[in-house]
């Protein structure tokens, strides 16, 4: 049974600092990795995905990577900004199954 | 391109009472998913449609939820009768096909409120 999970589960960063958000899932069988945001009260904004054959994508300041073999992904966020305080959440699919951590709560203080 | 859309967007109800939320993807899109999210937890998936067909329910609680996805674009979720645990967003994903790049969209999401 895949189980996903996010590392730290809060965390509150000065403005201007790069920072790295993890999650880590104990089954390698899977198709791909998406990570998204939520805003208080709001929906989930997808960020990036990385298929299974894939080892990193990049939007903008973000930067997601993949080690399937680990069972690792990391979320890089570059020269953070108070719009970027939100909920990171990283969800798994793999079998007809998406398997969501439960967040990572990022506060970023300008 | 619009984006799923969710109704109601709020939603308070007593115990035992039923409640239905309405979800349209965005258009194209041949899968369809429902998710509870209970505050401070991540979404976890309620039901998966390809199409018109159900492809994954096994964390349906079948005895009060109930879905169904007519013509294979719009669905419908049914909670009867409601319980206090109920209280959560539910939300609701589309995609273009599911493996491979099936990058996920979410709507907005409906908070319900059990009493």
């Amino acid at each position: 049974k895949q189980e996903v999970t996010q590392i730290p589960a809060a965390l509150s960063v000065p403005e201007g600092e790069n920072l790295v958000l993890n999650c880590s899932f104990t089954d390698s069988a899977i198709y791909n990795l998406q990570w998204f945001r939520q805003d208080p009260g709001k929906g989930l904004t997808s960020l990036l995905l990385i298929q299974s054959s894939q080892r990193e994508q990049t939007s903008g300041r973000l930067n997601a990577s993949l080690d399937k073999s680990s069972g690792r992904s990391t979320l890089y966020i570059a020269a953070s900004q108070p719009g970027d305080s939100a909920t990171y959440l990283c969800a798994v699919t793999g079998g007809f199954k998406t398997i969501f951590g439960a967040g990572t709560r990022l506060f970023v203080k300008a | 391109e619009a984006g799923v859309a969710q109704s109601p967007r709020y939603k308070i109800i007593e115990k035992r009472q039923s409640v239905a939320f309405w979800c349209n993807p965005i258009s194209g899109h041949a899968t369809l998913y429902w998710y509870q999210q209970i505050l401070g937890q991540g979404p976890k998936l309620l039901i998966q449609f390809q199409n018109n067909g159900v492809v994954d329910d096994s964390q349906l609680p079948k005895d009060r939820f109930s879905a169904e996805r007519l013509k294979g674009v719009d669905s419908t979720l049914k909670i009867q009768p409601a319980k206090l645990e109920d209280s959560a967003v539910y939300l609701c994903a589309s995609s273009r096909r599911d493996s491979g790049d099936n990058e996920q969209f979410f709507g907005p999401g409906t908070r319900l409120t059990v009493l």
